[in-house]
């Protein structure tokens, strides 16, 4: 019931086109669900993030939609961009607690010129 | 701020020998994580402290594996024996304890390649 899990593990989208991944849940408890993007050699850095009592969030190109009853959210990147190649994670957590996060197994983007 | 901080950034050891981590997190950040990323398993969580003090080290693959926070500003993951399928990648990563953010900050990352 801790799990997380992300889809497609991979992604390849032409440049100017759209990129989705999405994510399923299954701890009602969850009330956190960020998105952390990873370049090579890098560590993870926070993206955008989003709480259940909105349904989507946008953030420039960056959008999360959330479907709190399906238990999912997934990540749109819009106009997507050769710069936007990485690797992105989903992850939840509860609040109030020490801010353990449930990541997702990665999704690499390829965005390609 | 220099955001957080780990050390070596590189590591090659061969099989048997004890390797030591090290990670220095955001000042004021009051919890911090340990994560190894490999390819098969994605980004694992370790172990992670609050207040120093360790919360669920139930990550953490073996008793060769053990993790320190003595102070606020300093943590070490020792490794000992290692082993070739330790090689991985470490990740330290601290969080700020107020406010409802639950952002994680990461260092760069220590690359372990054990022989």
């Amino acid at each position: 019931q801790q799990q997380v899990k992300q889809s497609p593990q991979s992604l390849i989208v032409q440049k100017g086109g759209i990129s989705i991944i999405n994510c399923a849940y299954e701890n009602t408890a969850f009330d956190y669900f960020p998105w952390y993007q990873q370049f090579p050699g890098k560590g993870p850095a926070l993206l955008i993030a989003i709480r259940p009592d909105v349904s989507e969030k946008k953030e420039g190109r960056f959008t999360i939609s959330f479907n709190k009853s399906a238990k999912q959210f997934s990540l749109h990147i819009m106009d997507s961009q050769p710069g936007d190649s990485a690797t992105y994670f989903c992850a939840a957590s509860i609040s109030g607690n020490t801010g353990k996060l449930i990541f997702g197994q990665g999704t690499t983007l390829q965005v390609k010129p | 701020d220099a955001g957080v901080i780990q050390s070596p950034r590189h590591e090659v050891t061969e099989m048997g020998q004890e390797v030591t981590l090290r990670c220095k997190p955001i000042s004021g950040h009051n919890s911090l994580f340990w994560y190894r990323q490999t390819m098969m398993r994605g980004l694992e969580l370790l172990i992670y402290f609050n207040n120093n003090v360790p919360i669920d080290d139930s990550g953490m693959p073996e008793d060769r594996f053990s993790a320190k926070m003595p102070n606020a500003s300093f943590s070490t993951l020792k490794i000992q024996p290692s082993e070739p399928r330790d090689s991985a990648v470490y990740f330290c990563a601290s969080r700020p304890g107020q406010g409802r953010s639950g952002e994680q900050f990461f260092g760069p990352g220590t690359r372990l390649t054990v022989l």
